[in-house]
């Protein structure tokens, strides 16, 4: 399978717990990208990288998220002391930038719930 | 800002009949990309179709086809002789040239086609 990879597809956890998610992109693809998607709306961007840099990061990427790509291959999302309000779908997705950016390829996402 | 706006929450046909679903965009940018995402209930985001800003043909791809009107920033996508199949969540996104291929989605149409 060549696309967008993401561990686990569902997690559960207490309030207060930290969790780490993992991504594997389409392998050319130097272009990563973390969406967070509530129920009944759609995907809010968090943060991308170019390869192993993370370029930029949204206001709702709060101190306790922490993303990094360290080779520039897979990249994780770590959610510190988790909230009840981190419940949501979590999205990676990748794309290739080769003189103008392709269009996004995304995984199936991991689901993340909070008790 | 840029914003994307969906009106329809939810649309409900019968299977072998056309449906509109609308999308309406803001920026002042003048070069962006406009595209249409499918998230079926296994969660994983479908890329449809990418338009860049300067060309408003409209595109047809078997029983999809796509109407860009820039003058009323409008991207709307018709499924013509809609199938059971095609029952899931479309999302209109926009991605500003500059800003490293970052989507900006509406809040989604779940369309429901009944046989």
């Amino acid at each position: 399978d060549t696309g967008v990879s993401q561990d686990p597809r569902h997690k559960i956890t207490k309030r207060g717990q930290n969790v780490t998610f993992r991504c594997d992109p389409i392998s050319e693809h130097n272009r990563l990208y973390w969406y967070r998607q509530t129920l009944g709306q759609g995907p809010e961007f968090l943060t991308y990288f170019q390869n192993e840099a993370q370029l930029e990061k949204s206001r709702l990427l709060s101190d306790r998220f922490s993303a990094e790509r360290p080779k520039g291959s897979f990249s994780t999302l770590e959610i510190q002391r988790t909230e009840q309000g981190d419940s949501a779908m979590y999205l990676c997705a990748s794309s290739l930038l080769y003189i103008r950016n392709t269009e996004a390829f995304f995984g199936q996402g991991t689901r993340l719930t909070v008790v | 800002a840029q914003k994307v706006t969906q009106a329809q929450t939810e649309i409900s046909v019968v299977e072998k009949e056309d449906v509109t679903l609308d999308c309406v965009y803001e920026t002042r940018d003048t070069t962006y990309y406009l595209f249409w995402y499918k998230q079926p209930p296994s969660g994983e985001l479908v890329f449809l179709i990418r338009r860049n800003s300067f060309d408003e043909q409209n595109e047809i791809s078997g029983r999809y086809s796509w109407n860009f009107q820039k003058s009323t920033s409008s991207f709307n996508f018709t499924i013509t002789a809609s199938q059971v199949v095609d029952s899931a969540v479309y999302f209109c996104a926009l991605s500003l040239y500059n800003q490293g291929g970052k989507l900006i989605f509406g809040q989604g149409t779940e369309l429901s086609v009944k046989p």
